[in-house]
């Protein structure tokens, strides 16, 4: 019953670095998110996927992208990291379209210096 | 952004009292979902709703969808010290999206 699965779950990048978030979830569910969540600010939508080869802008976009890997897999990467993007960073999945509620990672504490 | 917002930001409570926090928003959503986090860790669903007016229980937990749509409560009833967290709404009108509150952050005093 592992769920959602998130690695690594802390991480330190200087400025300009690049690095890839993994995710990983066995439930068989559609559709998968990627959140940043900042003091103050709650949960905000960076990525999503509906499906597996479907990706679609959230909240918060700028500076990342995702890969859709296959059905069980949806990364998370920065290109250039930057001090802005110091945050905890949470994976979810839900079973797709409708009504149906949403399972989170453990989150990856992401340091940039 | 489609931030909702949750109050109150914070609280400290006595155990055993009785604790209520609400979320609202200018927009109508299909489904509300509680959720709760503990340092450290990912958020985890508490309680999901979704009929306006529904009206929905998990052991101490009770939580609303209001009738506008616009609005959602939760009630804890007679604190305990592991109810000690972070509490978030979020809501979803259709398709995929989910939207959070900013949270509410919850301490019980033994």
């Amino acid at each position: 019953n592992a769920g959602v699965t998130q690695t690594p779950k802390f991480q330190v990048l200087k400025t300009g670095q690049s690095m890839t978030l993994q995710c990983a979830q066995d439930m068989n569910h559609n559709s998968m998110y990627w959140y940043r969540q900042d003091p103050g600010m709650g949960l905000r939508l960076i990525y999503y996927s509906a499906s597996e080869g479907t990706t679609d802008k959230g909240e918060v976009p700028n500076g990342y992208n995702v890969s859709r890997l296959n059905k069980r897999e949806f990364s998370l990467r920065l290109e250039s990291a930057a001090p802005s993007q110091t945050s905890v960073y949470f994976c979810a999945s839900k079973k797709g379209q409708g009504n149906t509620e949403a399972f989170f990672g453990q989150g990856t504490r992401l340091t940039v210096v | 952004g489609q931030q909702l917002n949750q109050s109150p930001q914070s609280m400290f409570i006595q155990e055993g009292e009785d604790v209520s926090m609400n979320c609202t928003s200018s927009s109508i959503f299909n489904t509300w979902l509680w959720y709760k986090q503990d340092p450290g860790e990912g958020p985890v669903l508490l309680i999901a709703l979704y009929k306006a007016g529904e009206l929905t229980s998990n052991g101490r937990l009770t939580a609303q969808f209001g009738i506008t749509r616009k609005d959602s409560f939760l009630n804890i009833s007679a604190s305990i010290p592991s109810d000690v967290g972070i509490y978030f709404c979020a809501g979803q009108r259709t398709g995929n999206q989910f939207y959070f509150g900013t949270g509410t952050s919850l301490t019980v005093i033994p």
